[in-house]
């Protein structure tokens, strides 16, 4: 159990366009999900901490009209790159804990490999 | 904020050898340190974790030492293996379920 998944995997767009990237937990309620940036060869770095039902916490450094983040339900996330330039190529990973769960465990999804042109 | 620093950063051992990886951090509410492992392209998978009540914790061939004191934190992988080769990271939270990672340690297993 305790699988996330992320859609699409990779995503190629034009300067300027958003992109939609999508995290599910797919065999629990996830009521806190977290989106990671990772450039190659760098540590994962928490960009926001997404809350369902209410807005997400940004991470200093982190422009929120930038990048939005949805947290619709207790199974799915959305973070939008808006306007995206060619500096926001990177992985994307989101991650899950489990509503309710005796742990903290963060259960990671497989990332989205996003590469603006 | 949490800093979490992580030693060495790229780490080359014989097929057999024991690896041993070692971070610090800064805020003293940290209370659990988790270690991920990561292949190139992939997700993080977490691999074993800590928290503070317990100075030690073991899983087959790889364990885990928290010195609260000093606030380090040490991964250790014994008979290491071809398949043991990853970019492994360590991380902090003060249990408000948000991570601080380490920077990273490449570990290349040598046949």
């Amino acid at each position: 159990g305790a699988v996330v998944s992320q859609h699409p995997s990779w995503v190629i767009c034009k300067s300027g366009t958003s992109v939609k990237i999508e995290c599910r937990s797919l065999d629990f309620q996830a009521t806190t999900m977290f989106w990671y940036r990772q450039f190659p060869k760098q540590s994962l770095m928490l960009m926001a901490t997404s809350n369902e039902g209410s807005k997400a916490t940004y991470e200093q450094g982190v422009e929120k009209d930038k990048f939005l983040i949805n947290h619709a339900s207790l199974t799915l996330s959305t973070l939008t790159v808006t306007s995206a330039h060619p500096e926001d190529s990177s992985f994307y990973i989101c991650s899950a804990i489990r509503a309710g769960g005796a742990t903290d465990t963060q259960y990671f999804g497989p990332g989205t490999r996003l590469t603006v042109l | 904020g949490e800093n979490v620093e992580q030693h060495p950063s790229t780490l080359s051992v014989q097929e057999g050898d024991s690896a041993v990886i070692k971070c610090t951090y800064s805020d003293s509410a940290s209370n659990y340190f988790p270690w991920y492992k990561q292949e190139l392209g992939k997700r993080p998978q977490l691999i074993i974790d800590i928290r503070s009540n317990v100075g030690e914790k073991k899983d087959q061939r790889i364990a885990v030492t928290l010195n609260k004191t000093a606030k380090h934190f040490s991964l250790h992988i014994t008979e290491t293996q071809p398949e043991d080769s990853a970019v492994y990271f360590c991380a902090a939270s003060r249990g408000d379920y948000k991570l601080s990672f380490g920077a990273g340690t490449t570990v290349t297993v040598r046949a």
